[in-house]
């Protein structure tokens, strides 16, 4: 079966950096994603990652190892505003989304 | 440029009854698609649609119809609701961001079926 696993929850403190990180077993790989999603929102998009390797957009970066079957997102300089769920989603073989069940990531000041 | 548009984005309905939720974008966007979303689970896909007058079966799809009869429509029916169905549900469709279809989505529908 195909499986995306992440951490249920993580509490990090404003202004430090956190790490959530996601692990997939699916059948073939055609990229990686990364949705936010605020409680009671849709989910937005972060981050595509298709190579190995580390993508960066400001605050936010995201990892990549195919052979590992892993990713992270790496948040930096956390602010309130990054209170959110991060849903890890997988393209598979057939370039459908496989999702994961999101990590909810708290902030505290 | 409104995006994707849900309506409605509440709805408490009874055991048997049926109903429709519209999902409208106006960004030309080929692919459209339907999520129900459940605490603790990822985001399931109920039907998907390639392009206007096509319609396709995703993860989940019991107790769901869906139409395409115009590119900008999607519309996600339940014809006879169960409290299973009791979800929230996300409509997207797809543009193209660095070779990925990237997913916009709707504020999403929280329906209730008592």
């Amino acid at each position: 079966g195909q499986n995306i696993d992440q951490p249920t929850e993580m509490t990090a403190t404003e202004g430090a950096i956190v790490q959530i990180n996601c692990t997939y077993q699916t059948s073939g790989f055609n990229g990686l994603f990364w949705y936010q999603q605020h409680a009671g929102e849709a989910p937005t998009f972060l981050s595509y990652n298709v190579l190995d390797g580390l993508e960066e957009k400001g605050r936010f970066s995201s990892f990549l190892s195919r052979s590992k079957g892993y990713s992270y997102l790496l948040l930096k300089e956390l602010q309130m505003k990054d209170s959110a769920s991060y849903l890890c989603a997988v393209l598979d073989s057939n370039y459908q989304l496989i999702w994961g069940a999101g990590t909810k990531l708290i902030i505290k000041p | 440029n409104a995006g994707v548009t849900q309506t409605p984005k509440f709805r408490v309905l009874k055991t048997g009854q049926s109903m429709t939720l519209l999902c409208a974008q106006d960004m030309n966007h080929e692919y459209m698609y339907w999520y129900r979303q459940d605490p603790g689970m990822g985001l399931r896909l109920i039907h998907y649609s390639v392009g206007e007058g096509t319609t396709a079966k995703g993860e989940v799809p019991d107790g769901y119809n869906v139409s395409r009869l115009k590119k900008q429509n999607f519309l996600l029916g339940l014809e006879s609701a169960a409290p299973s169905q009791t979800s929230v549900y996300f409509c997207a469709s797809t543009y193209r961001d660095s070779g990925a279809n990237v997913l916009t989505f709707g504020a999403g529908s929280r329906l209730t079926v008592l």
